[in-house]
């Protein structure tokens, strides 16, 4: 079956640090992949996606590029800010003629970032 | 456009008992999808609806049922509730286009405690 692993956290930086955070997937065909976030007391928010291989996907300043080769999908910033402090989520959905919905997530890692 | 609504946000049961949680999607959304997310399992797939119909469903018990409206309003139903069913209930809706690219919108989730 399909899965996602990224790495475990908490991550902790101080503002305007560079930030990667590790994502590979297992799956069959050629699935669509996300990174969501989750700020505290809320619901999942999406960050940003991308499709097919060698697509980056990005947003507020976040990247990450789809690559087929090592099954990976690495969440990147070059600068953080204390306001990305949240629980970011990889995740990756089958494209099966539309006929499936189902998202598969990775475990959550925490970021915290410190002033 | 509202978002995806929750209802209701916060709930307090006992063993035993049985629970309704109810989701209202985008308007113009016709798929629903419904995820349990616990500090111990993460984020899991309960099950998809679309068009009233079940599409796909995860792997939980038969304790957990779904149904969804005509105005694709769905709700959750949780029978003889464990402790074990405490979690975040997030729902998420798509407008499910030929394709199968969108993203998913999520609600703020109820959070369940069961004594």
């Amino acid at each position: 079956g399909n899965s996602v692993t990224q790495m475990e956290g908490p991550v902790t930086l101080s503002e305007e640090a560079f930030l990667t955070i590790n994502c590979t997937y297992t799956a069959t065909g050629y699935p669509s992949l996300f990174w969501y976030v989750q700020y505290p007391g809320e619901g999942l928010q999406l960050l940003l996606k991308a499709t097919k291989a060698d697509d980056k996907g990005s947003n507020k300043g976040f990247e990450a590029t789809y690559r087929k080769e090592t099954t990976s999908f690495h969440l990147e910033k070059g600068s953080v800010q204390v306001s990305d402090s949240a629980v970011y989520f990889c995740a990756l959905r089958e494209n099966s003629g539309g006929s499936n919905y189902k998202l598969t997530f990775g475990k959550g890692t925490l970021l915290t970032v410190n002033p | 456009k509202a978002g995806v609504t929750q209802t209701p946000r916060y709930l307090i049961k006992t063993r035993g008992q049985q629970v309704t949680l109810s989701c209202s999607p985008i308007s113009g959304h016709r798929s629903v999808s419904w995820y349990q997310q616990t500090p111990g399992q993460g984020l899991q797939f309960l099950f998809e609806y679309f068009s009233e119909t079940q599409r796909n469903k995860g792997n939980f018990p038969g304790r957990f049922s779904g149904r969804q409206f005509s105005n694709s309003r769905s709700e959750m139903n949780v029978s003889t509730l464990e402790l074990g069913d405490s979690a975040l209930y997030l729902c998420a809706s798509s407008p499910r286009s030929i394709g199968g690219a969108d993203e998913q919108f999520f609600g703020p989730g109820t959070r369940l405690t069961v004594l």
